[in-house]
């Protein structure tokens, strides 16, 4: 069974532009959640689609958003792009119980 | 959600059985206990999930007291590889918060040779 999978891996940004990240879940699994990690904040929660529905989400400015379509992947966009935003950002599927994370998409804003 | 509470830092050597214990006194009762070891620049991977007593898989065992106010990952004989994060969460698996995966500081431990 294929795993999570993120795209792009890398990618460089210059300050005020907008992103956006991918993910494909694993086959089956409804619910998708994003990530932020940074040295600082550590692993942050952004937000989490279940069936199409954003179904939980974090302390995150409305900068940040996302989408889920209805083969369940999904996408998070961030707008208006500042220095904080460089971070690793994670995707994790779920059928339910345990999550399976992707490797992450490293964007670095400059 | 429950907050867990692990100790910043650990370091072992190779070969060393380690034991990293969780604090998490205000588990519900529906609430697991789940391990995550996370690599640098990589994604958090699974690592065992329980709720009562002890679970044991190829890789690990986690150690539950009677209270459930705390729990103990057990890595046996590690390796360099191992060094890594390791976090502890508390959530009930199947339920609407299932996907909102609230992580602490975590562990970091460091295997030396």
């Amino acid at each position: 069974k294929a795993g999570v999978t993120q795209t792009p891996r890398y990618l460089i940004k210059t300050r005020g532009q907008q992103v956006t990240l991918s993910c494909s879940p694993i086959s089956g699994h409804r619910s998708v959640s994003w990530y932020q990690q940074t040295p600082g904040q550590g692993l942050q929660f952004l937000f989490e689609y279940f069936s199409e529905t954003q179904r939980n989400k974090g302390n995150f400015p409305g900068r940040f958003s996302g989408r889920q379509f209805s083969n369940s992947r999904s996408e998070m966009n961030v707008s208006t792009l500042e220095l904080g935003d460089s971070a690793l950002y994670l995707c994790a599927s779920s059928p339910g119980g345990q999550a399976f994370f992707g490797q992450g998409t490293r964007l670095t804003v400059v | 959600l429950a907050k867990t509470t692990q100790p910043i830092s650990m370091d072992s050597y190779e070969g060393q059985e380690v034991n990293i214990t969780c604090s998490h006194n205000n588990i519900a009762t529906n609430d697991y206990i789940t391990w995550y070891q996370q690599f640098p620049s990589q994604g958090p991977r699974f690592i065992i999930q329980g709720y009562k007593t002890k679970v044991t898989n190829e890789v690990a065992s986690l150690f539950i007291p009677a209270d459930r106010k705390s729990s103990t990952l057990s890595l046996p004989r590690v390796s360099l590889s191992d060094t890594a994060v390791y976090y502890c969460l508390v959530g009930r698996p199947g339920s609407s918060n299932t996907g909102k995966l609230i992580f602490g500081q975590g562990t970091t431990l460091q295997v030396k040779p």
